[in-house]
């Protein structure tokens, strides 16, 4: 069945650091990718998406890279700010359902 | 619109009595998703409507939980008979299709706690 595999954390970073969270999918079909975050306290909010092969989803200086080759959908940012911390959901959505991930926490220590 | 809503915030039942969550999604959204989210991993899929048409019911899904979206817009969750491992987040989203990609909004969620 359709499932999605996240890096498992949790990852604390300092500000300003790299930050990769690695995301591969099994889908039948062509799925659309989504990255969703949760801030402490607050709901899931959509931070970026893909719809196909090789597309680029990007919001808040965070980027994503649909790779079918690969089934992988990696988030990444430059430079981490504390307010960055949160919980990371990947997604898949291949028509009716959505699939997410476990989900990573990201602590960003000044 | 502000979004998506969900009522109540937070319910603490004893086990075996019945629980009724709303969510009301945002107004022009034809879907809506329940999902349910533990501690520690991501939302599950529980069901889906589109309109006021349950079109997908997950198979891990309980006789005891029921679904309703009586008029195409808002939508109530039932738990019957709860037990201790219902304990969890209760999760609402919504969406409009559009295309080939279905972003969804999430409610606030409810929390309930079976004691």
């Amino acid at each position: 069945g359709d499932s999605v595999t996240q890096m498992e954390g949790p990852v604390t970073l300092s500000e300003e650091a790299f930050l990769t969270i690695n995301c591969t999918y099994t889908a039948t079909g062509y799925p659309s990718l989504f990255w969703y975050v949760q801030y402490p306290g607050e709901g899931l909010q959509l931070l970026l998406k893909a719809t196909k092969a090789d597309d680029k989803g990007s919001n808040k200086g965070f980027e994503a890279t649909y790779r079918k080759e690969t089934t992988s959908f990696h988030l990444e940012k430059g430079s981490v700010q504390v307010s960055d911390s949160a919980v990371y959901f990947c997604a898949l959505n291949t028509g009716n359902q959505f699939y997410f991930g476990t989900g990573t926490s990201l602590t960003v220590i000044p | 619109d502000t979004g998506v809503s969900q009522d109540p915030r937070h319910k603490i039942t004893k086990r075996g009595q019945n629980v009724t969550f709303r969510c009301d999604p945002i107004s022009e959204h034809n879907r809506l998703y329940w999902y349910r989210q533990t501690l520690g991993q991501g939302p599950e899929f529980l069901t889906y409507f589109q309109n006021e048409a349950q079109l997908e019911k997950s198979r891990l899904l309980s006789d005891r939980f029921s679904a309703e979206r009586p008029k195409g817009s808002f939508s109530t969750l039932e738990i019957q008979r709860t037990e201790q491992g219902d304990s969890a987040m209760y999760l609402c989203a919504s969406s409009l299709e559009t295309g080939s990609s279905y972003e969804q909004y999430f409610g606030p969620g409810t929390r309930l706690t079976v004691t």
